[in-house]
């Protein structure tokens, strides 16, 4: 079965700063990955997602990510933090079946 | 496309009480979702649907919970007696039938408080 692990459960940048969100999965057959983001009091958004081809995945609100099958890993990446980008962000994995497996999440707070 | 509905927003309730979940997929959507999401165990998902038809409820935690979809355009979920340990935001989601790399477009959720 697959499982999402993702390092940290809150993360602090200041304004300007890259976000660095880690991410690392577990699964039996290549995977299809995915981060989403939520917002307070509101339902999840998909930034990105990778299913085949090129492993550097860009995003919206320019996020990107990076599939890394080596070290089963899809780090999640902005370099220029936004106040608006304070939100909790998840990683999901599908091992090609509808059914996604969400990380525990990690909250990201932007100071001025 | 109005996106995902749910209803209602927020729920209070006692417990012992039944509660029901509404949601509206998107139109043309062919599956459903249905997460609960709590601090201690984060989002899980507790069943699916494809085209009205229930496809994986091995989520479902137990009995007290069950969940329908009459047609393509309406799914609700039921917790019967509900207990304080079902407070959670519960939340639905829908994707197009086009393969699991789809995106799955999740409602704004309902906040249920069990008393």
């Amino acid at each position: 079965a697959q499982s999402v692990t993702q390092l940290g459960s809150h993360v602090s940048v200041s304004e300007g700063a890259l976000v660095l969100l880690r991410c690392n999965y577990s699964s039996s057959v290549p995977p299809y990955l995915f981060w989403y983001v939520q917002y307070p009091n509101q339902g999840l958004q998909l930034l990105l997602k990778y299913t085949t081809g090129a492993t550097l995945v860009k995003g919206i609100n320019g996020f990107e990510a990076e599939f890394k099958k080596s070290e089963t890993s899809f780090h999640l990446t902005k370099p220029s933090a936004h106040m608006s980008d304070a939100a909790e962000y998840f990683c999901a994995v599908s091992e090609g079946d509808y059914k996604l497996s969400f990380g525990a999440g990690t909250t990201v707070t932007v100071r001025a | 496309d109005a996106g995902v509905i749910q209803s209602p927003r927020h729920e209070v309730t006692e417990m012992g009480q039944e509660v029901t979940l509404r949601c509206k997929p998107i139109s043309g959507h062919d599956y459903l979702f249905w997460y609960r999401q709590t601090m201690m165990r984060g989002l899980e998902l507790l069943i699916y649907f494809n085209n009205n038809v229930p496809i994986d409820d091995s989520g479902m935690p137990e009995d007290r919970f069950s969940a329908k979809m009459p047609n393509a355009s309406f799914s609700t979920l039921k917790i019967q007696p509900s207990e304080p340990r079902d407070s959670a935001v519960y939340f639905c989601a829908s994707t197009p039938g086009t393969g699991a790399r789809s995106t799955q477009y999740f409602g704004p959720g309902t906040r249920l408080t069990v008393l």
